[in-house]
C-alpha cells in the first residue's frame, strides 16, 4: 500500500537558517505529492504541491521537488522565520484505487529568535 | 465566516457512551473526509465520502460511522466511545485534485 515517511523531529533552528525536512514515499502508479502545514491550535493548511516528476511546488519561500527516482519529495527553505514555527506533513494522492490523502507522522519545526 | 466547521470543539466523555462530531461546510465541494490525529502518527483516514449516496471506509474505520446528510454536512459517530478513541478529530473537505480544506478540528477525550 501507499505510506509517506517524514524525518523525525523537533527540528530547531536558528532565525535565518536553512531548513530542510526529508520525506520519502511508497506508492504505485504516478501520485500526486502534497506538503501541509499545521500552525498551533489550526487544521492543517496546503503548503505546496507537485503532481508530477521533476515539477517544483514553490509558496511562502519554501520548495520542494519531486523526484521519481529517489522517491522523495524534500522541503526547504532557504531563510527561516519565527513565524514558521509549525508541524510540517508530507502526503501523496495515488492516481489509482482510493483518492483519499496519505500522510506522514509530521515533524516538528521550532524556531528561536 | 470560516469554510469548514466543526462542533463541538473540545469534548470530554466516558467510556461507552454514544458521540457525534458534526462537520459542515460551504465550500460546496462534494468530497469530504474524517480523519484522527495522534502524536507521531500523523492522521490517519476514518472515512470519506465522494458525495451524498457515496460513503467509503478508510484505514481505521472500525469504531466509527459516519453519514452524510447533505453535500454540506457530514458527521461522524463513536457507538460506544472507548479510551483509545481519545484523539484529535479533523474534518476536511476537496473539490479535486489533492487540495483539501480542513476544519479546526475537535478534541475529543474518552476517559
Amino acid at each position: 500500500g501507499n505510506s509517506v515517511t517524514q524525518m523525525e523531529g523537533p527540528v530547531t533552528l536558528s532565525e535565518e537558517a536553512f531548513l530542510t525536512i526529508n520525506c520519502t514515499y511508497t506508492a504505485t502508479g504516478y501520485p500526486s505529492l502534497f506538503w501541509y502545514v499545521q500552525y498551533p491550535g489550526e487544521g492543517l493548511q496546503l503548503l505546496l504541491k507537485a503532481t508530477k516528476a521533476d515539477d517544483k511546488g514553490s509558496n511562502k519561500g519554501f520548495e520542494a521537488t519531486y523526484r521519481k527516482e529517489t522517491t522523495s519529495f524534500h522541503l526547504e527553505k532557504g531563510s527561516v522565520q519565527v513565524s514558521d514555527s509549525a508541524v510540517y506533513f508530507c502526503a501523496l494522492m495515488s492516481d489509482t484505487g482510493r483518492r483519499a490523502l496519505t500522510f506522514g507522522s509530521g515533524t516538528r519545526l521550532q524556531v528561536q529568535p | 465566516d470560516a469554510d469548514v466547521t466543526q462542533t463541538p470543539r473540545n469534548r470530554i466523555t466516558k467510556t461507552g457512551k454514544r458521540i457525534m462530531l458534526e462537520c459542515s461546510q460551504t465550500k460546496g465541494h462534494d468530497r469530504m473526509y474524517w480523519y484522527r490525529q495522534d502524536p507521531g502518527l500523523g492522521l490517519r483516514l476514518i472515512y470519506y465520502s465522494f458525495d451524498v449516496k457515496d460513503i467509503n471506509k478508510g484505514e481505521i474505520s472500525d469504531g466509527y460511522s459516519v453519514s452524510r446528510q447533505a453535500q454540506a454536512k457530514f458527521s461522524l459517530s463513536l457507538e460506544s466511545a472507548i479510551p483509545n478513541q481519545t484523539a484529535l478529530y479533523f474534518c476536511a473537505t476537496s473539490g479535486g485534485q489533492g487540495k483539501q480544506f480542513f476544519g479546526p478540528g475537535t478534541r475529543l477525550t474518552v476517559l
